[in-house]
């Protein structure tokens, strides 16, 4: 399967602990997207790498937020001192240029 | 206001029939525009691009209208498989990306 995979699929963590998803796009996508999404809203964009830089943030994000993609090929997404309402799921997406392709996501749910 | 509207629907249409949904935008210098398909649970597909000429494929078609901000997906003899929320994505030139809420369509037999 060469579409962009993510892992895990599903995390249940409790208040307070910290998190880290990763995302593995197409090969030859040099383009990442961080999105999450709760139930019957949009995905709502976090970050975007264009290879190893990260370029955009949203200001939406706290400081609890971290994402990387070292060497431009995979990326993790970091969520520290996590709270409930940061229970949803968080999709990752590549793109060649301008459309994106999601992976399955992971689904995070914070007790 | 929402930087990305659509009309959360529900629209719910008999099979055959012909659903047009309409997405707004305020980033005017906005660059890039897709619809994509989510079905329940599922991550996002991508449908289609939009461009301003217009883009067809099969029964769907798309259009861009940069001066009044909208783009607009026409669906023609609908069909149950057709049932899904659809999403429009706005992309400015700086990479950011702005997903609407999603349009709710249910195919009826």
């Amino acid at each position: 399967d060469t579409g962009v995979s993510q892992d895990p699929r599903h995390k249940i963590t409790k208040r307070g602990q910290n998190v880290t998803f990763r995302c593995d796009p197409i090969s030859e996508h040099n383009r990442l997207y961080w999105y999450r999404q709760t139930l019957g809203q949009g995905p709502e964009f976090l970050t975007y790498f264009q290879n190893e830089a990260q370029l955009e943030k949203s200001r939406l994000l706290s400081d609890r937020f971290s994402a990387e993609r070292p060497k431009g090929s995979f990326s993790t997404l970091e969520i520290q001192r996590t709270e409930q309402g940061d229970s949803a799921m968080y999709l990752c997406a590549s793109s060649p240029e301008y459309e994106q392709y999601f992976g399955p996501g992971t689904r995070l749910t914070v007790t | 206001r929402k930087e990305v509207e659509q009309d959360p629907g529900p629209f719910n249409v008999p099979e055959g029939a012909t659903v047009a949904f309409n997405c707004t935008y305020s980033n005017s210098a906005s660059q890039s525009f897709f619809w994509y398909r989510q079905d329940c649970r599922k991550e996002p597909k991508l449908l289609m691009s939009v461009y301003s000429s217009g883009n067809e494929d099969g029964r769907f078609t798309a259009q861009l209208n940069r001066a009044s901000q909208y783009i607009s997906l026409l669906i023609r003899d609908s069909k149950l498989s057709d049932s899904a929320t659809y999403l429009c994505v706005v992309t400015s030139n700086a990479g950011k990306s702005t997903f609407g809420d999603g349009t709710t369509l249910t195919v009826k037999p």
